[in-house]
């Protein structure tokens, strides 16, 4: 089946210690999306590739960073991560286009931080 | 300001029972319209879609929802709610010209009573 796979489910770090997290996608769509999702909040946008255009949200703090080798792999980097990036992350994928396109959601990567 | 409310954040229904859950926006034009579920650790799974059309557009798991222009509002129903309806729901929007990015709501929490 295609989907969107994230690794691991679940990451612990400590604090200050670079942490990636990695989506894969197997439904060869452009773009890729990045959102983090803390406790009971909805998920709120990081940034997303288009196909290797990146675009990122004014608000993303300069502590995440991401990558995108190639169409079907997309990470997430956290240069040190603070008690206040403990979160769910979660990675997406959808066709383009003109606008309106669903997005697909992976299961998301939960982020401790100790 | 542009935004998309959803004024219930929980939700206790009993199960048999009817559902629901509403969405309101503003935004000067018809924004794509989409209703996404979210159970406890998991992703996002998308219920349903509006783009244009029947105002009237049916989902998976037996969810419908009702576009209203005249209220901005597209709420999200079922006729009758199973013990595994329970999950945090989330409207959300790709504003007019908004292009790939899709803006949430705050979500709202489902209680299934047995």
């Amino acid at each position: 089946d295609a989907m969107v796979i994230q690794n691991p489910r679940y990451q612990v770090t400590q604090f200050g210690k670079p942490v990636t997290l990695s989506c894969s996608q197997t439904l060869n769509h452009n773009v890729m999306y990045w959102y983090q999702q803390k406790s009971s909040q909805a998920p709120k946008l990081l940034f997303h590739y288009y196909d290797k255009d990146f675009n990122n949200e004014a608000d993303t703090p300069d502590n995440f960073q991401s990558r995108r080798p190639n169409t079907s792999f997309c990470f997430l980097d956290i240069r040190s991560p603070g008690l206040g990036d403990a979160a769910m992350y979660l990675c997406a994928t959808s066709r383009g286009g003109t606008g309106g396109e669903t997005q697909y959601f992976g299961p998301g990567t939960r982020l401790l931080v100790l | 300001a542009q935004s998309v409310t959803q004024p219930d954040i929980h939700i206790t229904v009993s199960e048999g029972a009817s559902l629901e859950l509403r969405c309101n926006y503003s935004y000067g034009a018809t924004p794509y319209l989409f209703w996404y579920v979210q159970s406890p650790g998991q992703g996002l799974q998308l219920l349903l879609k509006y783009f244009s059309g029947d105002t009237l557009v049916q989902g998976i798991k037996g969810f419908e929802a009702e576009f209203k222009r005249s209220q901005s509002s597209f709420n999200l129903r079922k006729p009758s709610v199973h013990w595994s309806d329970a999950a945090e729901y989330f409207c959300a929007v790709v504003p007019p010209g908004g292009a790939q990015k899709l803006v949430f709501g705050q979500g709202t929490r489902l209680t299934i009573n047995p």
